[in-house]
């Protein structure tokens, strides 16, 4: 069974740029969250998606987007990015229905913004 | 709002010896789970073992258990037997039951393990 698959692996940006992640859950998952990982504010929830909509959301601003597909694959967007945006993009999916099963977790994405 | 509290920034435990981690929460609620991840060198956050707050026996999987005080609101991690495999970075989370926070897990800081041999 394939596990949460993020791509790509690393991408370096110019800040003003925006720039589009990707992340494919477990087939049979229809739930996927994604986090922002920095030494300083440690995991921090962005947003969480179920059946192409957004369920939840955290406290980032409107710079950060994302979107579902049929297909329960989800990208996220960083438009006109900033210096402090550097930071491990990490997307989870669960079931929704065994939720509290526990998330699985992809590699993440290094986000580094120059 | 919850919180999630790791107070031990750094751990380290001699190969096959016992260690706790220690994560203490916030919460107002009755109705939660708390999970413990861990994340390697290679980022992928990894779950670890996970408990449902209205079970008062603490969760065990293999070398790894935990001591859950739900009054004291403390989540404790034991690693048993500890091998190098060990050493990474554990996360303490926790998800309410709340329909509005679904999908959302909110973690502690975080220790990381060191194992020496």
């Amino acid at each position: 069974k394939a596990g949460v698959t993020q791509t790509p692996r690393y991408l370096i940006k110019t800040r003003g740029q925006q720039v589009t992640l990707s992340c494919s859950p477990i087939s049979g998952h229809r739930s996927v969250s994604w986090y922002q990982q920095t030494p300083g504010q440690g995991l921090q929830f962005l947003f969480e998606y179920f059946s192409e909509t957004q369920r939840n959301k955290g406290n980032f601003p409107g710079r950060f987007s994302g979107r579902q597909f049929s297909n329960s694959r989800s990208e996220m967007n960083v438009s006109t990015l900033e210096l402090g945006d550097s930071a491990l993009y990490l997307c989870a999916s669960s079931h929704d229905t065994y939720e509290h099963y526990g998330y699985t977790f992809g590699s993440g994405t290094r986000l580094t913004v120059v | 709002a919850q919180t999630v509290t790791q107070s031990q920034p750094e751990m380290s435990v001699q190969e096959a010896e016992t260690v706790t981690l220690s994560c203490t929460y916030d919460t107002s609620e009755s109705d939660y789970y708390l999970f413990w991840y861990k994340q390697p060198p290679s980022r992928q956050m990894i779950l670890v073992i996970r408990q449902e707050a209205y079970k008062q026996q603490n969760a065990t999987e293999n070398r790894f258990s935990v001591n859950f005080q739900k009054a004291a609101k403390s989540f404790s991690l034991k690693i048993s037997d500890s091998q190098l495999g060990d050493a990474a970075m554990y996360f303490c989370a926790y998800r309410s039951e709340s329909p509005s926070n679904t999908g959302k897990l909110i973690f502690g800081q975080g220790t990381t393990l060191q194992v020496k041999p």
